[in-house]
């Protein structure tokens, strides 16, 4: 089974633009959590998506955003770069039992690092 | 607010010598902890998953082990080797969470001497 994938690996902008990032989650998979990882605040949560509805938002202000589509792929959208928007961007995917809403093992993407500059 | 500790920071260790990472939470009421690994400039491999009803989980030369009451659990590696060092982190959701939130650890970075 893939696992999961993340485009593009690398991206470089300048402050004042905008991004989108992409995930596709393991097949089968319905739960999407995008996270953010940077040497001085570590791996912070930004959102999660469940059947195409956020169900988890993070502390960040309103420039993230993301959404995620029929076919549990998600994309995540930073609006009006700033430098420290620089950072490695991780997607996870997890199976959720449908009778329970148990989660399962959440399996992270080879992230896309953003450099602003 | 969840807090997670990882102790120590940092920790080099000989080839061959068994080891010991621990994580501490402050809040007890998690719905699991799952410990990860994270090699230089990737994204995250999990390693083991307890789930809060559980004690402890093995894999291979990991074993994992979760004290729910004091906010503990630690992942021991048996006879390291160079191939095992990494960022070891640890991550717990919570029973408050409605969804897979996962609130992380700063990690310990292992570095396994030939």
């Amino acid at each position: 089974k893939a696992g999961v994938t993340q485009t593009p690996r690398y991206l470089i902008k300048t402050r004042g633009q905008q991004v989108t990032l992409s995930c596709s989650p393991i097949s089968g998979h319905r739960s999407v959590s995008w996270y953010q990882q940077t040497p001085g605040q570590g791996l912070q949560f930004l959102f999660e998506y469940f059947s195409e509805t956020q169900r988890n938002k993070g502390n960040f202000p309103g420039r993230f955003s993301g959404r995620q589509f029929s076919n549990s792929r998600s994309e995540m959208n930073v609006s009006t770069l700033e430098l420290g928007d620089s950072a490695l961007y991780l997607c996870a995917s997890s199976l959720v039992k449908r009778t329970s809403g148990d989660q399962e093992t959440q399996y992270f993407g080879p992230g896309t690092r953003l450099l602003v500059l | 607010k969840q807090e997670v500790t990882q102790i120590p920071a940092a920790l080099s260790v000989p080839e061959g010598e068994n080891l010991v990472l621990n994580c501490s939470f402050t809040d007890s009421a998690i719905y699991n902890l799952q410990w990860f690994r994270q090699d230089p400039g990737k994204g995250l491999t999990s390693l083991l998953l307890i789930q809060s009803s559980q004690r402890e989980q093995t894999s291979g030369r990991l074993n994992a082990s979760l004290d729910k009451s004091s906010g503990r659990s630690t992942l021991y590696i048996a006879a390291s080797q160079p191939g095992d060092s990494a960022t070891y982190l640890c991550a717990v959701v919570g029973l408050g969470t409605s969804g897979s939130r996962l609130t992380f650890g700063e990690g310990t970075q292992l570095t396994v001497n030939p």
